[in-house]
């Protein structure tokens, strides 16, 4: 059983500030790590997929790293939007590859 | 990516009642899982819904409180039986296309209260 933590569970950011979260887990016996937006009453939004120690990915103004040997991964977002408010989600896929198991999210909210 | 869509949106039900959600893929996927979010709680994993063969539950999930159909490789429906208010929740269904079993895309959910 995979075990993923977020934190923090919520954030209140100014626009304009830079901010990051992370997703920790104690075992790296997992294929991938997933970090998705969810928007409400939206579906949740593929941001990145990480399947190697020392992975960094960009998209835009956000980027995530991964650290499988210190069992961590943290998602950075440069000067935060009104747009960026939403529920930041985290999920190991496992090796069979048929099943995410997802942390708690942090919530964010960027205040104009 | 998938273009996926869930009926209904929402819905408010009586205890005791059923509700069957639906689940419609723009493409064919191999992969249809159904997950839910309690109120607090993380998304869960119900069940891979197979086709042609009765649904894969995970620990916790039972086919007849949950029984999950999939007539084909875009459809698949989940009915949460003889409900009870610790069912309401948001019911998501996701799919993997077989081209990338890596990401999975999301439908937009329903969500269900309970009374």
């Amino acid at each position: 059983i995979l075990n993923v933590e977020q934190s923090p569970q919520s954030l209140h950011v100014q626009e304009g500030d830079s901010t990051n979260f992370t997703c920790s887990f104690p075992s790296s016996n997992f294929y991938a790590l997933h970090w998705y937006r969810w928007e409400t009453a939206k579906s949740p939004e593929a941001l990145f997929v990480m399947t190697l120690n020392g992975d960094e990915k960009k998209k835009g103004r956000i980027s995530a790293t991964l650290n499988t040997k210190e069992g961590y991964s943290y998602l950075y977002i440069k000067g935060s939007q009104p747009e960026d408010s939403a529920t930041y989600l985290c999920a190991l896929l496992n090796n069979a590859g048929n099943m995410l198991t997802f942390g708690g999210g942090t919530r964010l909210m960027v205040k104009p | 990516s998938a273009v996926i869509s869930q009926k209904p949106s929402r819905d408010i039900c009586q205890r005791g009642t059923s509700l069957t959600i639906q689940c419609q893929v723009d493409s064919q996927v191999t992969m249809m899982f159904w997950y839910r979010q309690q109120p607090g709680q993380s998304l869960t994993l119900i069940a891979t819904a197979n086709q042609g063969s009765e649904a894969t539950y995970e620990s916790g999930f039972v086919i007849d409180k949950f029984p999950i159909s999939r007539p084909n490789l875009t459809f698949s429906t989940l009915t949460v039986s003889n409900m009870s208010p610790e069912d309401s929740s948001i019911y998501l269904c996701s799919v993997a296309a077989a081209s990338d079993t890596d990401t999975q895309y999301f439908g937009p959910g329903t969500r269900l209260t309970v009374l």
